[in-house]
């Protein structure tokens, strides 16, 4: 089965950084681009940015640059997304999702982000 | 980049209602584009892609529309369990940006 494992919840004090972890099952992540979306409480869904696994190669959302950033690791099939410099307005969920050519076919159960001293 | 504006914000509607939700992009984006369900502290669920090809198992009484700026999603006799909110999305190249979303109460 197609799955999307995201790490725990996380309760990180202002200015921390935090790794957010993604592990695919049923399907090798090198195949495809994973994405990472955040959603505040309350709030819409809003693209971080995505990876190709294979090649390492990136793209954001500018609003995300310096902010975010997307790695992945191939052998043990997991994407990663570091958050730094936090502040309440990245308190959220986050979640990570594939790309299947057309959509988002397959997302984790998401990682909630909580900032707070 | 290219902005996506969804509406109505939010939405009451009865069983067997018929409603239609827009979303509206800031330049072409052909077909481009995809709506997602999402139900409360659950992850989004995929309903169409390419405007209008609905996604596996999805009900037919969900249909999308529209090409270029101008999309639509229309669900004919609506149903307790679709309330929750829906989200169009693009993907005419990064960043892939969501509209705000449609919040549909039943």
């Amino acid at each position: 089965e197609v799955q999307l494992q995201q790490s725990g919840a996380e309760l990180v004090k202002p200015g921390a950084s935090v790794k957010l972890s993604c592990t695919a099952s049923g399907f090798n992540i090198k195949d495809t681009y994973m994405h990472w979306v955040k959603q505040r409480p309350e709030q819409g869904l809003e693209w971080i940015g995505r990876i190709d696994p294979a090649n390492g190669n990136t793209k954001y959302d500018p609003k995300f640059q310096g902010k975010a950033t997307i790695t992945a690791d191939t052998s043990s099939n997991t994407a990663y997304l570091q958050l730094s410099s936090l502040t309440s307005e990245d308190t959220a969920v986050y979640y990570c999702t594939r790309w299947l050519l057309w959509y988002f076919d397959v997302w984790g159960a998401g990682t909630t982000v909580t900032v707070s001293s | 980049d290219i902005q996506m504006t969804q509406s109505p914000a939010s939405l009451s509607a009865s069983v067997g209602e018929t409603v239609t939700i827009t979303c509206r992009a800031s330049e072409n984006i052909y077909s481009y584009l995809a709506w997602y369900q999402q139900k409360q502290g659950k992850s989004p669920q995929l309903l169409v892609y390419n405007a209008k090809t609905l996604a596996e198992g999805v009900p037919s009484r969900f249909s999308g529309s529209g090409s270029g700026t101008q999309f639509s999603l229309k669900i004919n006799s609506l149903q307790p369990e679709d309330f929750g909110s829906y989200y169009c999305q693009h993907h005419y190249g990064t960043p892939y940006t969501f509209g705000g979303g449609t919040k549909l109460e039943i």
